[in-house]
């Protein structure tokens, strides 16, 4: 069964703070990954991942794929308030979603 | 930009009842999904369609049917309404540029 693990599934910082979250898959046809942006309506796309090592960046977001480890990473610097969100990492033809991130950033 | 609108942002309804959520997307794409979404189990596919009259199921389709007669339509029918149907449903349409795109929500409350 296609799965999606997240972590930390909650964080807590301060603004200034450099953040990552994480994303692991064990799928049976990859194809692309993706990273989602949540906060009171629908997710708002970010990132798609097709290519190991290729870092893929907007502003202060980030991401990187490690196809062989099965991971993804989602950087995000000096953060701010406005960056509290659910993150959601998903892959595969279907989107399988993870769980998301629940990021929170204080003044 | 690619759009997906969803009808409704806030339904109540009873239990037992036949609710219709309506989606409609502007990208002339084949690809639509539904999706629920509850706390703490992220984002769960219930059907998605890949043509006109294509359905298929996804994760959770029990309790759940659709329908797609045209290509920019897709509803989603929940045949008899009940409490464990309350959630959120979002609906999303795929490009292979953008990934997903989705609709603003239904938030719909089976009482």
């Amino acid at each position: 069964e296609d799965k999606v693990v997240q972590s930390p599934l909650s964080l807590v910082v301060h603004e200034g703070d450099t953040v990552t979250l994480n994303c692991s898959y064990e799928v049976t046809n990859f194809r692309s990954l993706l990273w989602y942006k949540q906060e009171k309506k629908a997710p708002t796309f970010l990132f798609m991942l097709t290519s190991s090592g290729i870092e893929k960046k907007s502003g202060r977001l980030s991401s990187i794929l490690d196809k062989k480890e099965l991971f993804s990473i989602l950087n995000i610097t000096a953060t701010q308030t406005g960056d509290s969100a659910v993150y959601l990492c998903a892959y595969g033809q279907n989107f399988v979603f993870g769980p998301g991130t629940r990021l929170s950033v204080l003044p | 930009d690619v759009k997906v609108t969803q009808s409704s942002r806030y339904l109540v309804k009873r239990t037992g009842e036949k609710v219709f959520l309506e989606c409609v997307q502007d990208m002339d794409h084949e690809n639509m999904f539904w999706y629920r979404q509850d706390p703490g189990l992220g984002l769960r596919l219930i059907y998605f369609s890949y043509d006109v009259k294509m359905k298929e199921k996804g994760d959770i389709p029990e309790g759940y049917s659709v329908s797609r007669e045209k290509k920019e339509r897709f509803s989603l029918i929940l045949e008899s309404a009940s409490t464990n149907q309350t959630s959120m449903y979002l609906c999303a349409g795929r490009t292979d540029l953008y990934g997903y795109t989705f609709g603003s929500g239904t938030r719909l409350t089976v009482v």
